[in-house]
């Protein structure tokens, strides 16, 4: 199985701050990767798919990069929404699997 | 509108079974590909299952294959996850999710998920 492992686990962070979390694959997954947000008690949300293109309606301060093993997620200006637990997921080969996660705090 | 509703969630006894279904409306359902995530009390997102648009090919985990079946109703819109042998472990919110229509795993549409609890 492909293992994905992110980091940070936590991030403190202020509204306005620039952030990155990163998320690496135990082999390569080519661009076969998605970003997710979720909040407490609810369903994740798609943020970004194929490394680095946004769904539909998802602000543009978000932005992923990345190939092969090592991906980003990047938050230009951080918004009062953003803050949040987000997760990576490949799907480049079964079984699919998540980091994680990384719980984006408020300093 | 898409919505996918899952239910069938609850307390069952460890070696006990469940089946849960998602209910879905909004899209032809049997257009797309189906999936089940779990999510443990307080813990990370789990890939469990999928399921193609007819129902002729599936995926599983390995810590559920063998154990759990998914398969869907097309005619009634319906996923479905039976669940044998259940374990404490498989205790989580058992999320119903449909991907963006390219058959990639890419998970757009998400059901609010459903409890289950594995305990004597």
């Amino acid at each position: 199985d492909i293992q994905m492992t992110q980091s940070p686990s936590t991030l403190s962070a202020s509204v306005g701050d620039r952030v990155t979390i990163t998320c690496r694959a135990s082999q390569s997954i080519s661009t076969w990767l998605a970003w997710y947000q979720q909040k407490p008690g609810k369903a994740p949300k798609l943020l970004i798919y194929k490394a680095s293109t946004l769904e539909s309606r998802v602000p543009s301060s978000l932005s992923g990069s990345g190939s092969g093993t090592e991906f980003t997620l990047t938050i230009s200006s951080l918004q009062p929404d953003d803050f949040a637990t987000y997760y990576c997921q490949q799907y480049n080969s079964y079984p699919y699997t998540f980091g994680q996660g990384t719980k984006l705090e408020i300093k | 509108e898409v919505q996918v509703v899952e239910s069938g969630g609850g307390l069952v006894q460890p070696g006990g079974s469940l089946r849960l279904s998602c209910a879905a409306s909004g899209f032809t359902f049997s257009n797309y590909w189906m999936y089940w995530v779990r999510q443990a009390p307080g813990k990370g997102l789990v890939w469990v299952s999928r399921i193609n648009g007819d129902g002729s090919s599936t995926k599983y985990a390995d810590s559920v294959k063998g154990r759990f079946t998914i398969s869907r109703d097309n005619a009634k819109n319906t996923l479905y996850l039976q669940m044998n042998s259940l374990r404490a472990e498989d205790t989580a919110v058992y999320f119903c999710a449909r991907d963006r229509g390219s058959a990639l795993g890419e998970l757009l549409h998400w059901g609010q998920g459903t409890l289950v609890t594995v305990s004597s």
